[in-house]
């Protein structure tokens, strides 16, 4: 049973609109990161938290902004949508600090900009 | 530098054969983990099982085994009695204790099971 849910599974929307992909965990975890993944190709690091009111860039740029004002909701938007955001979107999140512990990992929006 | 190292893009296996995946990884902190995740064509990501870099025993999970080589730097997962059912995109990824402690991933390995 998951605990990390992320909205909306899918979405197709046309260019020039405003996005928000909604990511929340129940485990209580202070860091959280997105990753933005082509299908069946690599997952890339756009954005991490290590908690509240800390946002830290990942290693692949992207155009989307992120929030960290609560520790389980860790929302990422996209203020203008373009055909090259098209992709998917995974949100995780872990403990912080080293642990053996996975990282847990949401369902994923997939998103199609026409 | 790349610091995960999946060198199959592509696998195939009989269904009910074992199958090696390989994974090698590149770190300088002396403490560090390695993890498996299980990508379906749905597209969640799925743990499957942890090495720790002072674990004297390669770990197990049911049918997967890690592979662990320290001094090669290899975490190669094996499957064994290959299932339809694990057709799948998989995953090879490192956290290093010291060195930001963010989750590092491989390219990745598509595996296909063939009946």
């Amino acid at each position: 049973e998951a605990d990390i849910y992320q909205t909306p599974r899918y979405l197709v929307i046309g260019t020039g609109k405003k996005i928000t992909l909604e990511c929340s965990q129940t485990m209580g975890h202070d860091k959280m990161y997105w990753y933005q993944q082509d299908p069946g190709m690599e997952l890339h690091l756009i954005h991490y938290s290590y908690g509240v009111n800390s946002t830290e860039k990942g290693d692949l740029s992207s155009e989307s902004t992120v929030s960290r004002i609560r520790t389980e909701h860790f929302p990422l938007t996209l203020e203008s949508a373009r055909p090259s955001h098209t992709s998917q979107y995974l949100c995780a999140s872990s403990e912080a600090g080293y642990s053996n512990q996975p990282q847990h990992f949401g369902d994923g929006t997939r998103l199609s900009i026409l | 530098a790349q610091k995960i190292t999946q060198t199959q893009p592509g696998m195939f296996v009989q269904e009910k054969e074992a199958v090696t995946l390989d994974c090698t990884y590149d770190t300088s902190d002396p403490s560090y983990g390695l993890f498996w995740y299980k990508q379906p064509s749905s597209g969640e990501m799925i743990f499957l099982i942890y090495q720790g870099s002072y674990d004297q025993q390669n770990a197990t999970e049911g049918r997967y085994s890690l592979n662990f080589q320290k001094a090669r730097k290899s975490a190669n997962l094996v499957i064994s009695a290959s299932q339809l059912g694990d057709s799948a995109m998989y995953f090879c990824a490192m956290r290093e204790v010291n060195y930001g402690q963010n989750f590092v991933f491989g390219p990745g390995t598509r595996l296909s099971v063939l009946p």
